[in-house]
């Protein structure tokens, strides 16, 4: 079936490095899209969204891309910090009305 | 924290035991979602509720699950005869329609 996925499973950043975590995604229907941070034993935190008729939007000290002709999002983060260290899941939905499907994740280890 | 509150957050039964685990979500928010985590997994979908009605279930949903949200606001998922590969971690969140969802903190089911 259709799904989200993501290039790199690790990622590991020098402390005040930027850091850019990749996601393919296959659906085409899907025009809303978000990234979770979860932290060991918690549920997924909300980061950032972006609905298909924007290609970038900022939020404090992070920045999603998307590239509907190839169908890839990116979460770019500045200055990374030891409390960025976490796993990081996209997901993509119909319009924000539907279930969310998740990729895997991407683990983001911070070196200080 | 988010809002979302899910009780409890660890579960110890063994296997052909009953559970139940309930969520709280935030109190304006009308949609509520439930999903399952197993480890290096993103969170899978099982069933989600617009107030009190139950629009949609994943296959994933065997007959052994059940969930229920009586009243449009707080909801119960409930799993019978519990078997070992049902071991994992359940995620409430909830949204109001159309927009991002807030995930809780999850309860984590070990069935022996």
């Amino acid at each position: 079936g259709e799904s989200v996925g993501l290039h790199l499973p690790t990622l590991s950043v020098q402390e005040g490095d930027n850091s850019i975590i990749n996601c393919a995604y296959s659906n085409s229907a899907s025009d809303y899209f978000i990234w979770y941070k979860q932290e060991s034993g918690k549920g997924p935190q909300f980061i950032i969204d972006i609905r298909s008729n924007m290609d970038k939007r900022q939020g404090q000290r992070v920045t999603v891309l998307l590239n509907k002709t190839v169908k890839h999002l990116s979460l770019q983060i500045a200055a990374t910090q030891p409390g960025d260290s976490a796993v990081y899941f996209c997901a993509e939905n119909d319009s924000g009305n539907t279930p969310l499907v998740f990729g895997k994740g991407t683990r983001l280890s911070v070196i200080a | 924290d988010t809002g979302v509150s899910q009780n409890p957050r660890h579960k110890i039964t063994k296997r052909g035991q009953n559970v139940t685990f309930r969520c709280d979500p935030i109190s304006e928010h009308n949609r509520l979602y439930w999903y399952r985590q197993t480890l290096g997994q993103g969170p899978e979908f099982l069933t989600y509720f617009q107030n009190e009605a139950q629009l949609e279930k994943s296959r994933l949903l065997s007959d052994r699950f059940s969930a229920e949200r009586p009243k449009g606001s707080f909801s119960t998922l409930e799993i019978q005869r519990t078997e070992q590969g049902d071991s994992a971690m359940y995620l409430c969140a909830s949204s109001l329609v159309a927009n991002e969802q807030f995930f809780g903190p999850g309860t984590r089911l070990t069935v022996l």
